[in-house]
Formats: C-alpha cells, sequence, structure tokens
C-alpha cells in the first residue's frame, strides 16, 4: 500500500491561513470518511488533529479544519501561530492494508 | 486521562525476536481497538498492525506480515507486539496507540511515548 501524497513542506507568516493537501485513492480518502490529520513536535509523539474528514476532538483550536474532495483530503490551519510549526501527517483507512499515512508535511511559521 | 507505556524496546540482531508491551490506563480498554505505528529516525509515520476490541480482527502492513503478531489481554489492560525475524528497515520508534472506536476502521486518537527498537549486528 503506497502512502498518501503530501506536500513535503509549506510555510506561511503569522496570521495567515495554510492548507496542506493529502491525495490518496479511490481505494483509501476517495472510499471512506476515514481521515484523520497528526501533528507532531520534534522528538514529541504525535497528537489528534482531526478525525473522520473534519471532526475537531476537544481540545484542539478551532483553527484548526479538514474537508475532503474526491481522492485528496486538507487541513487547513488559519491565524498560524509560532506553535503551529511541526510536522503534519494525513492517514487514512483503506481497503488493503487497513491504514496508510502520508509522507508527511513540514510547517514553518517564517 | 488516557495513559499508554511502552516497553520491551532495545538493541537486537539481525534475524533475532522482540516482543513489545502496552500498559494502558484512563479508558476503558476491552471497548476500543489498539493499533501500533512505528516511526524511523528521521522519517515519517508507519501503521504497523492493529486489533479489535475483542481480539476477532487482526492486520498487518505488508512489511511485516508473517513476521509480527499483535496481541492484547483485556484482564491486563496490555497490548502486545511480537516481533520476529527482524530486520535493519525494522529500526524505529515504536508507538503503542488507541483506536477511536471497538473496530480497526476507526482511527487513532492517543499516542504513547514510544519505545526504540535498534536492529543491528
Amino acid at each position: 500500500q503506497s502512502a498518501l501524497t503530501q506536500p513535503a513542506s509549506v510555510s506561511g507568516s503569522p496570521g495567515q491561513s495554510i492548507t496542506i493537501s493529502c491525495t490518496g485513492t479511490s481505494s483509501d480518502i476517495g472510499a471512506y470518511n476515514y481521515v484523520s490529520w497528526y501533528q507532531q513536535h520534534p522528538g514529541k509523539a504525535p497528537k489528534l488533529m482531526i478525525s473522520d474528514v473534519s471532526n475537531r476532538p476537544s481540545g484542539v483550536s478551532n483553527r484548526f479544519s479538514g474537508s475532503k474532495s474526491g481522492n485528496t483530503a486538507s487541513l487547513t490551519i488559519s491565524g498560524l501561530q509560532t506553535e503551529d510549526e511541526a510536522d503534519y501527517y494525513c492517514s487514512s483507512y483503506t481497503t488493503s492494508s487497513p491504514w496508510v499515512f502520508g509522507g508527511g508535511t513540514k510547517l514553518t511559521v517564517l | 486521562e488516557v495513559q499508554l507505556v511502552e516497553s520491551g524496546g532495545g538493541s537486537v540482531q539481525p534475524g533475532r525476536s522482540l516482543r513489545l508491551s502496552c500498559a494502558a490506563s484512563g479508558f476503558t480498554f476491552d471497548d476500543y481497538a489498539m493499533h501500533w505505528v512505528r516511526q524511523a529516525p528521521g522519517k515519517g509515520l508507519e501503521w504497523v498492525s492493529g486489533i479489535s476490541w475483542n481480539s476477532v480482527s487482526m492486520v498487518y502492513a505488508d512489511s511485516v506480515k508473517g513476521r509480527f503478531t499483535i496481541s492484547r489481554d483485556n484482564a491486563k489492560n496490555s497490548l502486545y507486539l511480537q516481533m520476529n525475524s527482524l530486520g535493519a528497515d525494522d529500526t524505529a520508534l515504536y508507538y503503542c496507540t488507541k483506536g477511536s472506536g471497538s473496530g480497526i476502521k476507526k482511527g487513532i486518537d492517543y499516542w504513547g511515548q514510544g519505545t526504540l527498537v535498534t536492529v543491528s549486528s
């Protein structure tokens, strides 16, 4: 099972909005609404930011939002803050190897 | 508070075996599926294996199928990963993770801090 495709890096200035894409296929993102997004700071464990495409867990800032169109899911972060600088990973349930992750996107807040 | 504490990692020679354990607390363990996810040094996340709440469904990534076995003991609130025929590609930080539902389909919502496995001669 190939990994989902994410851009290697994105950047933005404080206060701006950015969107990270996650492209899969009709066997994963396109087939199920089981897409999650995780934030990982250096040396730390990942943290769930979005589940089931667009659900935000309790305690996660409403600056984070998720969506999906066809085989591509997206994570949008509005009002960028310096603490948002981290690696972000998407994941999806699939018809084959049940779960697959994206390659990760490094967010730099300039 | 959900807590997942991994143990059992270490340095091992190629071809040998290792058994990872995860002690869970802060939630009703036997209500949820559990997964193992690994991260090689400087690399991204790789899902390894998952098990349903009642151990009926156990699934594996192709990269570990036939070599790794996932299991759980609901009476002990514990998750395990038996790893055999280890190779250099298995070197990684292994995370114990909690599913958000009883079955494999629901995503991961909590992560442990990980236990490091190093395979080297």
